[in-house]
């Protein structure tokens, strides 16, 4: 399966933007980079997702590189309630979108 | 909007028990995955099944099985549970055939095996 690799963990401050980076050097074409967050004592929770155009929702922006090996999920105003593990994760129709789940970055927001 | 539904929320078993946990998806969801996560460790897939039948296995012990019934619910059945059965165990829901990849998941369960 491909791989991603993330920091470990990251500190911001509380309503400053936040880069998570993530590499997937070994992506194919197929694959899907998603984004899942996972706050202490929960499930974890769908962030957002792309193939190949950067993606934009209520809850993140997602930066693709043109070569597809490395994106950046961004948060534009971090909150203490954005503290949680990202999770950094390719899927593909042909492992029917299985989620392999990697070590993650734990985001801490200091206030 | 209606959300995964696990049941029940706590179960503390004896080794060498039997655990059923349950599964209800969001409406119209196709796809049921189950996860486990074991204390400090990151989820790991175990199994999943699309329109009732099993898609794919992950790293599923052969003590477990799982089932998805004809209202969609599903079933993951442990038995001669081990020490190391403790963990939460996520239950996920997709629309697979709506091309949405995205999952959601429940609020987990916590088994604790003594």
């Amino acid at each position: 399966d491909a791989k991603t690799t993330q920091p470990n963990s990251m500190e911001s401050n509380e309503e400053e933007p936040v880069h998570l980076p993530c590499n997937h050097s070994t992506i194919s074409g197929t694959d899907y980079i998603h984004w899942y967050r996972q706050l202490p004592s929960q499930g974890p929770e769908y962030v957002i997702h792309g193939l190949t155009s950067n993606v934009n929702n209520r809850m993140a922006s997602l930066a693709i590189a043109e070569d597809r090996k490395s994106s950046t999920l961004i948060l534009h105003r971090a909150t203490l309630r954005d503290a949680a593990v990202y999770y950094c994760i390719l899927c593909s129709m042909d492992s029917n979108y299985q989620l392999i789940w990697g070590a993650g970055t734990k985001l801490i927001i200091k206030p | 909007a209606a959300g995964v539904i696990q049941s029940p929320r706590h179960l503390i078993k004896e080794k060498r028990e039997t655990a059923t946990l349950k599964c209800y998806p969001i409406p119209r969801h196709d796809t049921v995955y189950w996860y486990q996560q074991g204390p400090g460790q990151d989820p790991q897939f175990l199994i999943s099944f699309y329109e009732k039948m099993q898609s794919d296995k992950g790293s599923i012990p052969d003590r477990f099985s799982a089932q998805q019934f004809s209202d969609y619910h599903s079933e993951l059945n442990m038995s001669s549970l081990e020490l190391g059965d403790s963990a939460l165990y996520f239950c996920a829901s997709s629309y697979r055939d709506l091309g949405a990849y995205e999952q959601y998941f429940g609020p987990g369960t916590r088994l604790t095996v003594t």
